[in-house]
C-alpha cells in the first residue's frame, strides 16, 4: 500500500534560519505529492504540490522537489519567518485510487524571533 | 479559488446526542468527497469516500453505524456522529475533489467535543 514517512517534530528555529522538513514516500503507481499546511485553529491548505518526476512546486518561499529515484519530497525555506508556525503534512495522491491523500503523521514547526 | 465550507466549525454536545456536520463545495461541484478526523499531535486519517448518490465507502476500522455520510447532491455531504461519547471528540475534516481538474480542496474542519 501507499505511505508516507515524514521527519518527527516540533522542529524549533530561529527566524531567518534554513528549514528542511524531510518526507519520504512508498507508492505502487506514479502519485502526485503535495505539503500542505495548518495554522493554528485553521485547517488544511494546500501549500504546493508537483505531479511528476523532476518537478519542483513552489510557493510563498517554500519548495520541493519530486525526486523519484530518492522516493522523496522534501520542504525547504531559505528563511523562515514567525509566521511559517504551523504543522507541515507531506501528502501523495494515487490517481489509481481515484485521488485519495495518504498522508504523512505532520510535522509542527515553531519559528521564535 | 475553489472553496468548501465546513459547519459548524465547533461544536460541544452531550454524550449521547447526534451532531451532524456539513460540508459544501460552494463554487464547483464534487462528484467524490473525504472525511478525515484528526486526532490531536497525530495526522489525518482517511474515514470514508462519500460519492454523490451511492453509499460512502467506509476504511478499516471505521463503523458506519456510528458515523453515517450521506451526500446528497454534487455540492453538499454530510457526516453526522450518531450517539456521541467522549472518545469521539475530534478534529474532522472534509475535503473535496474538482470534478473537472481533480484538484482537492479543503474544508476549514469542525472541532467536536463531547462532555
Amino acid at each position: 500500500g501507499n505511505s508516507v514517512t515524514q521527519m518527527e517534530g516540533p522542529v524549533t528555529l530561529s527566524e531567518e534560519a534554513f528549514l528542511t522538513i524531510n518526507c519520504t514516500y512508498t507508492a505502487t503507481g506514479y502519485p502526485s505529492l503535495f505539503w500542505y499546511v495548518q495554522y493554528p485553529g485553521e485547517g488544511l491548505q494546500l501549500l504546493l504540490k508537483a505531479t511528476k518526476a523532476d518537478d519542483k512546486g513552489s510557493n510563498k518561499g517554500f519548495e520541493a522537489t519530486y525526486r523519484k529515484e530518492t522516493t522523496s519530497f522534501h520542504l525547504e525555506k531559505g528563511s523562515v519567518q514567525v509566521s511559517d508556525s504551523a504543522v507541515y503534512f507531506c501528502a501523495l495522491s494515487d490517481h489509481y485510487a481515484g485521488n485519495m491523500l495518504t498522508f504523512g503523521g505532520g510535522t509542527r514547526l515553531m519559528v521564535k524571533p | 479559488g475553489a472553496v468548501v465550507s465546513q459547519h459548524p466549525s465547533r461544536v460541544i454536545c452531550k454524550s449521547g446526542t447526534s451532531v451532524k456536520i456539513e460540508c459544501r463545495s460552494l463554487d464547483f461541484q464534487a462528484t467524490t468527497m473525504f472525511w478525515y478526523r484528526q486526532f490531536p499531535k497525530q495526522s489525518l486519517m482517511l474515514m470514508a469516500t462519500s460519492n454523490e448518490g451511492s453509499k460512502a465507502t467506509y476504511e478499516q476500522g471505521v463503523e458506519k453505524d456510528k458515523f453515517l455520510i450521506n451526500h446528497a447532491s454534487l455540492t453538499l455531504s454530510t457526516l453526522t456522529v450518531t450517539s456521541a461519547h467522549p472518545e469521539d471528540s475530534s478534529f474532522y475534516i472534509c475535503s473535496a475533489v474538482e470534478g473537472v481538474t481533480g484538484e482537492l480542496f479543503f474544508g476549514e474542519g469542525s472541532r467536536l467535543t463531547v462532555l
